[in-house]
């Protein structure tokens, strides 16, 4: 079956750097696109960008340009969010979530909790 | 970029009622191939969000049909006719028409 396996959690301090895994399984990881979603606690969902799996081109929105780089390897069928510079608003759940030609999120990893403190 | 106001902010329930969720997008979603994308999507607690409707009324593979989208243009309605308990959660629209995608704020459900 389809499943978007994300790494665990991770506590960092400001300043550092983090990278998030978003493995996939059950399908040809190169189909379709992944996208990148942050929730930060207590609150919505927001868009962070996607990535085409098939040409590794990223697309970020304005929000997350600078100090967010999507990545994959594509021969483990993994979508990687690296994080460098971390700021106390980088605490979040970080989705990964794969677009279906319905153009809609039809599997969701399962979600990585980031805390970025002193 | 595209706001989605969702109202109400939280729905009180109970099992068996009807319930309704407006999302009003702040510039139409119609695309100009004809389509129009707005979703809705389901956050219960502690859980990955699950997509329920595509293109405004379409159901996602093993969603139940007590849930029925509908709407047009800048106005879309998220109706769930008989809640269960397990429909407790926070209901997102999103679109996917314009660059950024955006979701709306969100309406909690909770069951009295």
């Amino acid at each position: 079956q389809i499943q978007l396996v994300q790494s665990g959690p991770e506590l960092k301090k400001p300043g550092e750097s983090v990278k998030i895994s978003c493995k996939a399984s059950g399908y040809t990881f190169t189909d379709y696109a992944m996208h990148w979603v942050k929730q930060a606690p207590g609150k919505g969902l927001k868009w962070m960008g996607w990535i085409n799996t098939y040409t590794g081109k990223p697309t970020y929105a304005d929000d997350f340009k600078g100090r967010f780089v999507f990545s994959l390897e594509a021969s483990a069928s993994t979508a990687n969010l690296q994080i460098s510079n971390l700021k106390n608003e980088d605490t979040a759940t970080y989705f990964c979530a794969r677009e279906f030609i319905t153009t809609s999120f039809d599997y969701w990893g399962q979600g990585v909790m980031v805390t970025v403190s002193s | 970029d595209v706001v989605l106001t969702q109202t109400p902010p939280t729905l009180l329930a109970t099992i068996g009622q009807s319930v309704s969720i407006s999302c009003r997008s702040s510039q139409s979603l119609l695309h100009s191939n004809g389509n129009t994308y707005l979703n809705w999507l389901l956050q219960r607690t502690g859980q990955s969000p699950q997509p329920l409707i595509y293109l405004v009324s379409k159901l996602e593979s093993g969603v139940p049909n007590r849930f029925s989208g509908s709407g047009s243009g800048t106005d879309f309605t998220l109706k769930i006719s008989g809640v269960e308990a397990e429909d407790l959660g926070v209901y997102y629209c999103m679109q996917f028409t314009h660059y950024p995608l955006t979701f709306g704020s969100g309406t909690k459900l909770e069951i009295k």
